[in-house]
Parts: structure tokens; sequence; C-alpha cells
């Protein structure tokens, strides 16, 4: 079956843009998650929804960033006055059901370069 | 807070060689481990997982296991190919109050020769 897709795979965009990466999980699972990796670096979580709602938002690094999942499955990561530091690949990934003991389906990744 | 530790690479092997990639972690509670996978090109997949001490995870021939006394969860495989050069991420969650989310190691890069 289909996996999780993001699109776009790539981004360029200009200091101080405003950019929207999108999710879609995998069919049926209720729980997705957002992770930002740098060059050289492991992933860093960002956001996790639990249905439509961000159960976790621990991780946005500052109030520039905003993430929705407004039907509960396709969501939107949204960067506002993009900075430099802000480029890295972002990533997405969903599980069927939330806890720590389910694995975690990655996507591909948004590639988001700020010039 | 939670964090994972792993050994530096990148790692060079002769194919057939034995492997061990070392993560040690340091969380509260009990968290379930992880050794995901990143092959060139290609996202982010799960290798194999652990749940509480003393489990072994095992899949394609990498094993790892749960060592509560020590806080580690080392990736080991007996006869490396090349197939096997990818990146490898250590990684925890269910530590504490961390719920759900994925704490990385900052991985490991393997590269297998003929």
């Amino acid at each position: 079956g289909a996996g999780v897709s993001q699109t776009p795979s790539n981004k360029v965009t200009e200091k101080g843009k405003y950019v929207e990466l999108r999710c879609d999980p995998i069919s049926g699972h209720t729980a997705l998650y957002w992770y930002r990796q740098s060059l050289g670096q492991g992933p860093e979580f960002l956001i996790y929804f639990q249905g439509t709602g961000a159960a976790d938002d621990s991780g946005l690094p500052n109030d520039r960033f905003f993430a929705v999942r407004p039907e509960g499955s396709v969501s939107t990561l949204k960067i506002q006055r993009t900075e430099r530091g802000d480029s890295a690949v972002y990533l997405c990934a969903s599980s069927l059901t939330p806890g720590p003991s389910y694995e975690q389906y990655f996507g591909p990744g948004t590639r988001l370069t700020v010039t | 807070g939670n964090s994972v530790t792993q050994m530096e690479g990148p790692v060079t092997l002769s194919e057939e060689a034995f492997l061990t990639i070392n993560c040690t972690y340091t969380a509260t509670g009990y968290p379930s481990l992880f050794w995901y996978v990143q092959y060139p090109g290609e996202g982010l997949q799960l290798l194999l997982k652990a749940t509480k001490a003393d489990d072994k995870g095992s899949n394609k021939g990498f094993e790892a296991t749960y060592r509560k006394e020590t806080t580690s969860f080392h990736l080991e495989k007996g006869s490396v190919q090349v197939s096997d050069s990818a990146v490898y991420f250590c990684a925890l969650s269910g530590a504490g109050s961390s719920g759900d989310k994925l704490t990385f190691g900052t991985g490991t890069r393997l590269a297998v020769r003929p």
C-alpha cells in the first residue's frame, strides 16, 4: 500500500518568505509526527498530532512554526518569515495508533533551503 | 532530559566483517529502544526494536539487546554485506513525560567495501 508522502520534495525560498509543507500519512493512521533533520544530525521532534489535535508541540522552535491537521489525515507545517537557520529536511511520520511501542513510518522528507 | 549517544562514524568495513555500532541512552522510566536505517536516497525505516529490559530485537541479521544496567542498545551483525551501507540511527521513546516522540542519536554512517 501507499506509504507516507510529502510534498514538495524540495523547496527553495528566500529569507523572510512563508512556506507550507504537506504530509499525507498512511490511510487509517491516527498519529502523525513532524521532525526536522539538519545536516549530519539525527531527526529532532517538532510536533505530534493525535487525530485533529496537537497532543505535543513542545519541539516547535518558536512561534514562526505552526502545524495543522484539520480533518485528522493530511497535515501542513507552516513556517512564517523563514530564516536561513530553518534550512533542513522536514520529515513526517505516522503510526496506526499512538504509543511508544508502535512503529512510526517515515516519509521521504521535504528539503527546505532558505537563501 | 532524554538523550541518545552513538559512536561517531564513518565506520568502514570489508564485506563479511563483524559490525558493532555502540548506542547508550539517558532517560527516565522505561523507554522503548529502536534502530532506524536510512539507505542512500531512501527514507528512514525501522530496523529493529526492543520494548523492555533484556529484550533482543532482530531483523535482517542485525541484533540489539536492551541492557538497562548499562543503558545500552548496541547494534551488531555477524557478517556485513555491501548492501548494508547506510546511516544507522539509535532512538528511544516513551521515557518519562516524553510520550510517543522519538529521540534520535546523531547517526552512524556505515560503508562496506566489496
